[in-house]
Formats: C-alpha cells, structure tokens, sequence
C-alpha cells in the first residue's frame, strides 16, 4: 500500500495563479482532510470529507476548494493564489472521523506564492 | 478556546541521554491525546494515542504519559539515538466525533553525537 500520496512535491506560483493539490489513499478510508502547517502555529484544518461526494468547511477554508467524486482522490484547489498562502500543505486520511481513529498523513506540498 | 501548548519549543541532546517533552492542554471534552514525529520534509506519524482512562502507554524507546486531571502529558524518549531528530506534536481531540482536533506547535529536537 503506498498510503496517502500528494503531489506535486513543491510549487512555486505567481499571486493569481490557480493550481490543484493532489491527494489519494489506497486505504479506502472514508475521512479525509487537508491542512496547512506554519511555522510557529499548529496545523490548521483546511476542508474535510466524510465520504465520496461530501465536503466542508474547516477553520481556515477562505481561498480554497475541495470535491470529491471518489473515495481515493480529495484534490484542493487554490482559486487565486495569494502571498498569504505560501505554506506546507498536508493531506490526512482515516478509517472515520480522525477523533476516533488514528490520521495518517500524506509527505506534504510545500507551496511558495510570489 | 481550546488550546495546546507545549514545552520546550527546542531542544539539543546528546545522542544516548534520555529527554521529556511537555503537553498542556484546555480541550474540553477531553477525547484522547495523541503524540506524533514529524521528521524534516515528512508528514507526521502517530507514536501514541491515549484515551482518558490510560496514566502510560509506550512505543518502544517512546513513553507517553496523561494526567487528565491536570491536563498534562509528556513524552519521554530514552536512549535517544539520531533518527529521533525531528518535531513532536501533541494533538488533543474533543469529544463528539468530527475533526475537533487541536494542534500543538510541537517541539524540536535535535540529537546530537
């Protein structure tokens, strides 16, 4: 099993770009999530899903959008990048909701904005 | 607002001595605690996870400890060896499911010879 896998490995963007980050699970687990990690702050939950089909919000979700039309695939999408979310980005995936059960975490997405 | 903190924000070692990691935290209601290592450019791995019933709980060379009480956990590591290198992060869940998961900022150590 590879896990949870992202790509790409880094980006660097210009403000206004758009992208997507990319996040599977061979796992078939139901929960999935994205965070952003910050030097000096906890990671901080982007957008979750609790399964095929359903999203939402989590504490820092402005600039960001999410789907997911499978169960392996949760990509997050940066409409218009902005210098405010040069970040290192993870993807976490769990059996169910991530309270319960243990979170494993993708290698992370270190994203520069210009 | 929930919060945790931990303590200290870095540390050196030498490789072989033993070291504590602090925890503090005000998640109500508390669900469990977990302890990861995050190794440079990786994602976080969970090393433990106790619930609000378990004092001790021990990954090999790793020992957790919960005073739910005081709302303290540490993290010990003995006989520290370079590959412990890394950030520790302590996450709190509250209870009633979902993603109320809180974050420490972790701590830093570094293992040296």
């Amino acid at each position: 099993n590879a896990g949870v896998t992202q790509t790409p490995k880094f980006q660097v963007l210009k403000t206004g770009q758009s992208m997507t980050l990319q996040c599977a699970q061979d796992m078939n687990h139901e929960y999935m999530s994205w965070y952003r990690q910050d030097p000096g702050m906890g990671l901080r939950l982007i957008h979750y899903s609790v399964g095929a089909g359903i999203t939402d919000q989590g504490e820092v979700p402005n600039g960001y959008n999410v789907s997911r039309s499978t169960t392996e695939d949760f990509p997050l999408r940066l409409l218009s990048a902005a210098p405010s979310q040069t970040s290192v980005y993870f993807c976490a995936s769990s059996y169910t909701s991530p309270s319960l059960h243990e979170q494993f975490f993708g290698p992370g997405t270190r994203l520069t904005v210009l | 607002k929930n919060q945790v903190e931990q303590s200290p924000q870095s540390l050196i070692i030498l490789e072989g001595k033993n070291c504590t990691l602090q925890c503090n935290y005000t998640v109500s209601p508390f669900s469990n605690l977990r302890w990861y290592k995050q190794d440079t450019g990786r994602g976080p791995v969970s090393l433990t996870i106790m619930t609000f019933s378990e004092n001790t709980k021990s990954n090999g060379r790793y020992t957790a400890t919960l005073d739910a009480d005081t709302k303290q956990s540490s993290l010990h590591i003995t006989a520290s060896q370079l590959s412990d290198s890394a950030s520790y992060i302590c996450v709190v869940s509250a209870l009633g499911g979902g993603n109320k998961l809180t974050f420490g900022t972790g701590t830093q150590l570094k293992v040296e010879l």
